[in-house]
């Protein structure tokens, strides 16, 4: 069955840097588009990011824009997230979602960001 | 990209329906048939519910309907069930994007 497991979330400073993990498995991790998606305690989703599925074209959301990186390594099948220049607005549930024809069809559970001093 | 405007809740008892309203703009909504909704239970992953405005993924009772007018689409849940109650997202593409509503509590009374 399809699956995504997010890791590597944690507390980090304001400035600092995280790399966020997704590993994918039980579907063909390269033919599938992936997206970041985000959720501040208590609020609503936010898109963050999406690589497509040949992982050269990469979108970000305003927000992120400069300061986050998405990645991809189809041998590993594993996403990730590259987040510097944190800032107290960035803490959030972080989820990997699957891309299938303009929807998210399968999600991760999760992965605790907070930047904190 | 401004998220999509949903009402902050809404409710009904069992057995009745309740409709919620996801407001956006023709460079989204509007201009878009790739409109999809998500239930999120507290603590829980979203989950889709209805794809490309109106069509619902195997698994999903039929009491579920989207429906799409100019810049305004709209989730029908019918036959309101416990279950049912959870916040519930609308998403929609924009440009090369993607933006989601601003979410809506759905209370069972």
């Amino acid at each position: 069955q399809v699956q995504l497991v997010e890791s590597g979330g944690g507390v980090v400073q304001p400035g600092g840097s995280l790399r966020l993990s997704c590993a994918a498995s039980g579907f063909t991790f390269s033919n599938f588009a992936i997206h970041w998606v985000r959720q501040a305690p208590g609020k609503g989703l936010e898109w963050v990011a999406a690589i497509s599925s040949d992982g050269t074209n990469k979108y970000y959301a305003d927000s992120v824009r400069g300061r986050f990186t998405v990645s991809r390594d189809d041998s590993s099948n594993s996403l990730f997230l590259q987040m510097n220049s944190l800032r107290a607005e960035d803490t959030a549930m972080y989820y990997c979602a699957r891309d299938w024809g303009a929807l998210f069809d399968y999600w991760g559970q999760g992965t605790l960001v907070t930047v904190s001093s | 990209q401004s998220a999509l405007t949903q009402p902050p809740s809404a409710s009904g008892s069992p057995g009745q329906s309740v409709t919620i309203s996801c407001t956006g703009t023709s460079s989204d909504v509007g201009g878009s048939n790739y409109v999809s909704w998500y239930q999120q239970h507290p603590g829980k992953a979203p989950k889709l519910m209805i794809y490309e405005v109106s069509k619902r993924p195997s698994g999903v009772p039929d009491r579920f309907s989207g429906s799409k007018s100019g810049n305004t689409a709209s989730l029908t849940v019918s036959g309101l069930q416990a279950a049912d109650e959870a916040d519930y997202y609308c998403s929609s593409h924009a440009g090369t994007k993607r933006v989601f509503g601003t979410g809506t509590k759905v209370t069972v009374l």
